[in-house]
């Protein structure tokens, strides 16, 4: 199965400021997927990234405060801007890895605003 | 709505020991239901995926069951280890692609 690199594992920033995660796949997928999870919740999909295209956003999210880039097939970024506390979460990266192997998931950002 | 539910929410046990994990779903159309372990800080990895057809699957000492019928699923972890310790999330696929995730439920397994 693919293997991410997900940076960076953690980071405590000032509210107002914003946070660039980046995720770097060792092999090509079409799609890669953002993920938050905020502290005893499940995960919920921020948005699916495309090579080539503009990032599909989930209901609730958006593009100003959440901006993402696609460059390559191997490599995407997630920003959180205009940071708030409530912003304050875990936030992943997946691909997908075929129907029998299910997704990938990067290790995660913990994200603290303060 | 698509809803995976999860029980209990979180469970001790002893070193040693078995334990059962539940997870009811509400997802449709169903394409396959999907267990993750997520170390804390980590993230999720898979442990199996049940597909509409399959009753049972292995994976070491994790046994997952699927009931397509009730729309229920467990995962049996047989002589627990401390490195059990975790979160366990029940994913359900609605279609091929939307994945609809469980809270998950916290186990510590103690010495």
């Amino acid at each position: 199965s693919a293997v991410i690199s997900q940076k960076p594992s953690r980071d405590i920033c000032q509210r107002g400021t914003s946070l660039t995660i980046q995720c770097q796949v060792d092999s090509q997928v079409t799609m890669m997927f953002w993920y938050r999870q905020q502290p005893g919740q499940s995960l919920t999909l921020i948005a699916t990234a495309n090579q080539g295209s503009e990032a599909t956003y989930e209901s609730g999210f958006v593009i100003d405060k959440f901006p993402i880039s696609r460059p390559n097939l191997t490599f995407s970024t997630l920003t959180v801007s205009n940071m708030s506390p409530e912003d304050s979460s875990i936030y992943l990266c997946s691909v997908p890895q075929g129907v029998d192997y299910g997704y990938t998931f990067g290790s995660g950002t913990r994200l603290t605003v303060v | 709505k698509n809803q995976v539910e999860q029980s209990p929410q979180s469970l001790i046990i002893l070193e040693g020991k078995n334990c059962t994990l539940q997870c009811n779903y509400t997802v449709s159309p169903f394409s396959n239901l999907r267990w993750y372990k997520q170390d804390t800080g980590r993230g999720p990895v898979s442990l199996t995926i049940m597909t509409f057809s399959e009753n049972t699957k292995s994976n070491r000492r994790y046994t997952a069951t699927l009931d397509a019928d009730t729309k229920q699923s467990s995962l049996h972890i047989t002589a627990s280890q401390l490195s059990d310790s975790a979160s366990y999330i029940c994913v359900v696929s609605e279609g091929f692609q939307k994945l609809v995730f469980g809270t998950g439920t916290r186990l510590l397994v103690s010495p």
